[in-house]
């Protein structure tokens, strides 16, 4: 089955600590995104890429960071910047990036939750 | 710039209830439009979008209309389950795009009582 996969389902993080955030897709999507959710909010911008090796900010990608090696491949690393990073993080997957891709929907993994100890 | 509001929730319903949550939004041009649900402790699954003017979305039997005239695209169902019960998003893709980004709302959690 095709999908889009996170772990891990939970993740704790210590003071000073860098932790990462899986994602992978199977679906040949060539943009991804990555969410941030806070309780009882909606859904905010951290990073997009829309093509292999490139990637832009979003709304709030102070203290994260990405990568973008492999096309099925969009790993979120939360570092020590991030004061604030307790919160629900959500990758996503749409198939085209380029032109008018307003029409594209776009699909969601399960979410990693991430808690600082 | 580009935003979404939603009515507030908690919305509570007795199954079999009609459903209406209330969606507008502010962008220039045309976006297209989105609602997403979210089970509890779940990621978003794509419930209905419409991607231009006067266009109907309809999924599982929710639909929403998209309404230039009165930036809205509201929610509607005409008999809930209590396997509804989730938090539901309204978003849009703005026409100068971003990469593609949604935007969404704060989300409306609808709770349906046997």
């Amino acid at each position: 089955d095709g999908g889009i996969t996170q772990s891990p389902k939970y993740l704790f993080r210590k003071e000073g600590q860098n932790v990462t955030l899986s994602c992978e897709q199977n679906l040949n999507h060539d943009a991804m995104y990555w969410y941030r959710q806070d309780p009882g909010q909606g859904l905010r911008l951290i990073y997009y890429s829309q093509i292999v090796n490139d990637f832009q900010k979003g709304d709030i990608a102070e203290g994260y960071s990405v990568s973008r090696e492999k096309k099925e491949s969009f790993p979120l690393t939360v570092t020590s910047a991030q004061k604030n990073p307790t919160a629900f993080y959500l990758c996503a997957s749409s198939r085209t990036s380029g032109g008018d891709n307003r029409e594209e929907t776009q699909y969601f993994g399960p979410g990693t939750r991430l808690l600082v100890l | 710039g580009n935003s979404v509001t939603q009515m507030e929730g908690p919305v509570t319903l007795s199954e079999e209830a009609f459903l209406t949550i209330n969606c507008t939004y502010t962008a220039t041009g045309y976006p297209s439009l989105f609602w997403y649900v979210q089970y509890p402790g779940e990621g978003l699954q794509l419930l209905l979008k419409a991607t231009k003017a006067d266009d109907k979305g309809s999924n599982k039997g929710f639909e929403a209309t998209y309404r230039k005239e009165t930036t809205s695209f509201h929610l509607e169902k005409g008999s809930v389950q209590v396997s509804d019960s989730a938090v539901y998003f309204c978003a849009l893709i703005s026409p100068n795009n971003q990469g593609g980004k949604l935007i969404f709302g704060q989300g409306t959690e609808l709770s349906v009582k046997p």
